[in-house]
């Protein structure tokens, strides 16, 4: 079964903290490795997506680092905001994003205490 | 602003009943997935499409669902008949065939079989 393992649960930060959410992969054909915001109530949208050539992407305050020896990559958020309380979701997709199902971890909801 | 439309966006029905959710993917999208959500599960895919074939449906239990692209304009699921454990969020996304990797999630449908 390929899986995507996500960690922690859940994850309370302080505003101005660093909110740090793990996934761990095992399938070494996935190519694609997103990460997806959503807010109750709403679709999952797109946050910062990686590729594995690549080790680490920033865009703003979020950052994907990614570890292809470990099949392990993290997402970062600096300067965490209330605004960004939501849950997360890590995935993987062997046939890039738009043209293949991705496959998600089991989500983290983060909650950014004023 | 291009958006994937679904409806109903709220259904609540008795078991055994039949339900159709209905999805318009973004103009010019050529890849559909329906995907459950579940607080038990996460999300997991149920179908997707590419160019309006079927080409994975093995997340759906074959004797109650079916999902169709009637055309490249509207997907459809639907479960009959259907049961208490269907209780889910169900989106469709979209995915474009070149120009990006990302995946477009509708806003969802709720159903709530009693």
């Amino acid at each position: 079964q390929q899986q995507v393992k996500q960690s922690p649960q859940s994850l309370i930060v302080q505003k101005g903290g660093i909110s740090i959410i793990n996934c761990a992969y095992e399938n070494t054909a996935f190519d694609y490795f997103p990460w997806y915001q959503q807010f109750p109530g709403k679709g999952p949208a797109l946050l910062i997506a990686i590729r594995p050539d690549v080790s680490e992407k920033k865009e703003g305050r979020f950052t994907i680092s990614f570890n292809k020896s470990a099949k392990q990559f993290s997402l970062h958020i600096m300067d965490s905001q209330p605004g960004d309380s939501a849950t997360y979701f890590c995935a993987a997709s062997m046939y890039g994003g738009s043209q293949g199902n991705l496959i998600f971890g089991k989500g983290t909801k983060l909650s950014v205490k004023p | 602003d291009a958006r994937v439309t679904q409806t109903p966006r709220h259904k609540v029905t008795e078991m055994g009943q039949e339900v159709t959710m209905r999805c318009q993917p973004i103009l010019g999208h050529n890849t559909v997935f329906w995907y459950r959500q579940t607080m038990m599960q996460g999300l997991e895919l149920l179908a997707y499409f590419r160019n309006r074939a079927p080409l994975d449906d093995s997340g759906m239990p074959k004797d109650r669902f079916s999902a169709e692209m009637p055309d490249a304009t509207l997907a459809t699921l639907k479960i009959q008949p259907s049961e208490p454990r269907d209780s889910a969020v169900y989106f469709c996304a979209s995915g474009p065939r070149t120009g990006s990797d990302t995946q477009y999630f509708g806003p969802g449908t709720r159903l709530t079989v009693l």
